[in-house]
This record gives structure tokens, sequence and C-alpha cells, in this order.
């Protein structure tokens, strides 16, 4: 059966960056299109990023663009969120999610997540 | 573009059925077929429930039905078990950023 695992997450200050991992196993990963999601303590879920099967397109929600940077390595089985300038209203928790096969629009796999708390 | 719009809480005694709304607009539930239903229990992952409105994924109960009308969602869990207490959130595609919109998200209280 499919899992993903994310890792990476932490306390940090305001403004710095953090790096989340998102290990895939049980399935062909580099046929999947991928997502990252978010949900802050106490908070609904918040869609952040989309990357296609081979990379080559990628979509970012207008709350992180230009802040977060979404990458994935199919010879490693990973998805990956690079996260600058963070902010307070980045707390949450992450969790990369598969997206369902055609015609897709869903996330049918979703890992354990990350927490990433951003306080002074 | 904000997120659709869900009943904070629903309730209903074992056995009854209960139904989740889920109200988007033009730019979403208007103009596609591409709303997905997740349960999440707390401090768990979120668990796809139904996606492309009424489909079902392997292994989900057949206790659990969507439909959709016009620019309205809904969830039906029929036969409520003490299990399906958590929280359901909709979600659709978007014609615009963010281009999945989840809802508000409901708590199913079983009474």
């Amino acid at each position: 059966e499919a899992q993903l695992v994310e890792s990476g997450g932490g306390l940090l200050q305001p403004g710095g960056s953090l790096r989340l991992s998102c290990a895939a196993s049980g399935f062909t990963f580099s046929s999947y299109e991928m997502h990252w999601v978010r949900q802050a303590p106490g908070k609904g879920l918040e869609w952040l990023s989309y990357i296609s099967s081979s990379g080559s397109t990628i979509y970012y929600a207008d709350s992180v663009k230009g802040r977060f940077t979404i990458s994935r390595d199919n010879t490693e089985n990973s998805l990956y969120l690079q996260m600058n300038s963070l902010r307070a209203e980045d707390t949450a928790v992450y969790y990369c999610a598969r997206e369902g096969q055609q015609p897709g629009y869903n996330f049918d796999y979703w890992g354990q997540g990350t927490l990433v708390t951003v306080s002074s | 573009q904000s997120a659709l719009t869900q009943p904070a809480s629903v309730s209903g005694s074992p056995g009854q059925s209960i139904t989740i709304s889920c109200i988007g607009t033009t730019s979403d539930l208007g103009s596609y077929n591409l709303v997905s239903w997740y349960q999440q229990h707390p401090g768990k992952a979120p668990k796809l429930m139904i996606y492309e409105v009424n489909k079902r994924p392997s292994g989900v109960s057949n206790r659990f039905s969507g439909s959709k009308s016009g620019y309205t969602a809904s969830l039906t869990i029929s036969g409520l078990q003490a299990e399906d207490e958590a929280d359901y959130y909709c979600c659709s595609y978007a014609s615009s950023n963010p281009f999945y919109v989840f809802g508000t998200g409901t708590t199913v209280i079983v009474l």
C-alpha cells in the first residue's frame, strides 16, 4: 500500500528557512502528481502547492508564492518543500499528499504530517 | 478565493443519517464536478472518503455517499456509528488560484 512519510519540521524564528521532505513508498512515485497541504493549529486545510509527475509543471497558492519552492527527486522517491522567509502565520502541520489517478483532482493518500512552528 | 462554506457541526444518534453541506461559487463547485470529501480524526491525517462528487475509494464504507447540485455539494452518512465522529472537509478544484479550495470543516458529533 502507498505510504508517505514527512520529515523536517521544527521550531524556528520568523524570517528563517526550512526544508521539508516526504518519502514515498509502496507505489510508482514517478507516475504520480503530488501536493503539499497545511493545517494551522485548530484550523482547516489549506492547499499550498502542486508538482506534476515529471516536475515540469508547478503551481503555488498565492499565500506562499515567492517564498516556498516545491521539488521532487523521482530517483529518490522523494518530494520536498523549501520554505523561506517564514512568518508566524506559517505555523502549521504540513502534509504531503498524492493526487489520485486520472482524472485526479483529489488527494488519495496523505502523510502523517510534520509540525512547523514559527515563533520568536 | 474564499473557503467553501460548511456548517460548523452536525450531530446525530447512532443509526441515523446526517448530511453535511458544502457551498461554493461559480469558480469552483459551480464549474466542476471535482469535489472530494475528507474525514479527519483528531491528531490524524485526512482520509479520502468521496471523490468526483459521488465515487468511493476502495475500502470506504457504502454508508458514505456524495451528491452535488449547482453550487452545493453534500456528504451523507447513513447508519451513523460512533467511529464516524470526526471532522469532515469538502474540497473542489477551482479555475483560479488557489486551484484547490477546501471547505471550512464540519465536526460530526455522534450523540
